[in-house]
């Protein structure tokens, strides 16, 4: 079946400027966590929803970050006012419920967001 | 942090079976050991998550030590395609959505 989707794969903007990820997560999939990998490091974990709401928002790095997930499927990641620190490899999971131990996440394949 | 220690790189030959390590001394009773692999320029993939059963699937073999403190994923014929970084991660009972990432295993398969 298909997995999670991403778009775009890749997008390149000027400091300042807002920009959308989007996230598909699998059918059926009730929970969906964004995580963002930078050059060279690891993966950090941004936020959590369990259906439309986020029990955990802890990851978000400053208040120019946002998410929202609505009608329990699709998530837009939105940061306003893009750094070239934010210059990232931003990434989507979605697992069956994520307040079981023993649900793997699987992931997409990313968007590559390079900030000018 | 990660609760995990891994090494930071190994190599195996082509049609051998890769064994890889990892440590989780301070695992709890509930927690569950997974295993992700990422391949360059993609997402981070599943393998294979174990509790205190030994596990196996299409991919891999999970092996974990009766005290639990420490397990084994084995590849059993590795392929030039399973060139990647591997992660060993807990999942935290406290903060169980998350997944924590450490470092890795750079593995190399080697024609």
């Amino acid at each position: 079946g298909a997995g999670v989707s991403q778009s775009p794969s890749n997008k390149v903007t000027e400091k300042g400027k807002d920009v959308e990820l989007r996230c598909d997560p699998i059918s059926g999939h009730t929970a969906l966590y964004w995580y963002r990998q930078s050059l060279g490091q690891g993966l950090e974990f941004l936020i959590y929803f369990q259906g439309n709401s986020a029990p955990d928002k802890s990851g978000l790095p400053s208040d120019r970050f946002s998410a929202e997930r609505t009608g329990g499927s699709v998530s837009t990641l939105t940061i306003q006012r893009t750094q070239q620190e934010d210059s990232a490899v931003y990434l989507c999971a979605s697992s069956l419920d994520g307040r079981a131990y023993n649900q793997p996440q699987h992931f997409g394949d990313g968007t590559r967001l390079s900030i000018l | 942090d990660a609760k995990t220690t891994q090494p930071t790189s190994m190599d195996c030959a082509e049609g051998r079976a890769a064994n890889l390590p990892c440590n989780h001394s301070t695992i709890s009773g509930n927690e569950y050991v997974y295993w992700y692999r990422q391949i360059h320029s993609q997402g981070p993939q599943y393998i294979i998550h174990g509790l205190k059963n030994n596990e196996t699937n299409e991919m891999a073999s999970l092996i974990i030590t009766e005290d639990r403190k420490s397990s084994t994923l084995i590849l059993p014929h590795a392929t030039l395609r399973d060139t990647a970084v591997y992660y060993c991660i807990v999942r935290y009972v406290q903060g169980a959505q998350k997944l924590v990432f450490g470092q890795g295993t750079r593995l190399t398969i080697n024609p």
